[in-house]
């Protein structure tokens, strides 16, 4: 069975430094892996995506992922935190091949302070 | 381009009533999604169509909660009779097709609570 752990129900930053949103995964063979933010009354919207090849992905908003086989993580990134990043952001796994259920983590609160 | 719509946004019932909820995805996707997300989780999947096919339901609780596309666009989810702990937001989704499942648009989801 696959699963996703988010070990920080909250991370604070203040604004302009970096931030990093962790994210470890159990599943059987290579995953595909997203990110997803959702903000206060809204649906989840897709941040980025790793398939296959680079390591490190980018996505909206500035936004990159780097692929860590070895740690089975995708930690989330911002080089520069804003005040408008603050939000929900939920990491999520899928095999390839058979299911298409993707199994999402329980979702990290991210505030940035300014 | 519209996003996916649902409809309503919010709606209290008491437990053992009924309950349904609208979804009606982006023009054009073929496959949609409808999720359950209890407060302090993240989403889980319940069903999944193609067109007006299923695909997957095995997380579905099939003795109270079903769901049809029967024309392959909208779609509706019910709960009957609904239970205390089926208080949650329910979310639809959809994708331009199966072999891209992971670029799903979300709507605003339906918060449904249970008294």
């Amino acid at each position: 069975a696959q699963s996703v752990a988010q070990p920080e129900d909250q991370v604070n930053v203040a604004e302009g430094n970096p931030l990093t949103v962790k994210c470890t995964y159990s599943v059987s063979g290579n995953p595909y892996l997203f990110w997803y933010v959702q903000y206060p009354n809204r649906g989840l919207q897709f941040l980025l995506k790793y398939i296959t090849g680079d390591n490190l992905v980018k996505g909206s908003y500035g936004f990159e992922a780097e692929f860590n086989k070895s740690q089975t993580s995708f930690h989330l990134k911002k080089p520069s935190a804003l005040v408008s990043d603050s939000a929900l952001y939920f990491c999520a796994v899928r095999p390839r091949g058979g299911s298409y259920i993707p199994t999402f983590g329980r979702g990290t609160s991210l505030i940035v302070h300014p | 381009e519209a996003g996916v719509a649902q409809s309503p946004r919010y709606k209290i019932i008491e437990k053992r009533q009924s309950v349904a909820f609208w979804c009606n995805p982006i023009s054009g996707h073929a496959t949609l999604y409808w999720y359950q997300q209890i407060l302090g989780q993240g989403p889980k999947l319940l069903i999944q169509f193609q067109n007006n096919g299923v695909v997957d339901d095995s997380q579905l609780p099939k003795d109270r909660f079903s769901a049809e596309r029967l024309k392959g666009v909208d779609s509706t989810l019910k709960i009957q009779p609904a239970k205390l702990e089926d208080s949650a937001v329910y979310l639809c989704a959809s994708s331009l097709n199966l072999l891209d499942t992971d670029t799903q648009y979300f709507g605003p989801g339906t918060r449904l609570t249970v008294l």
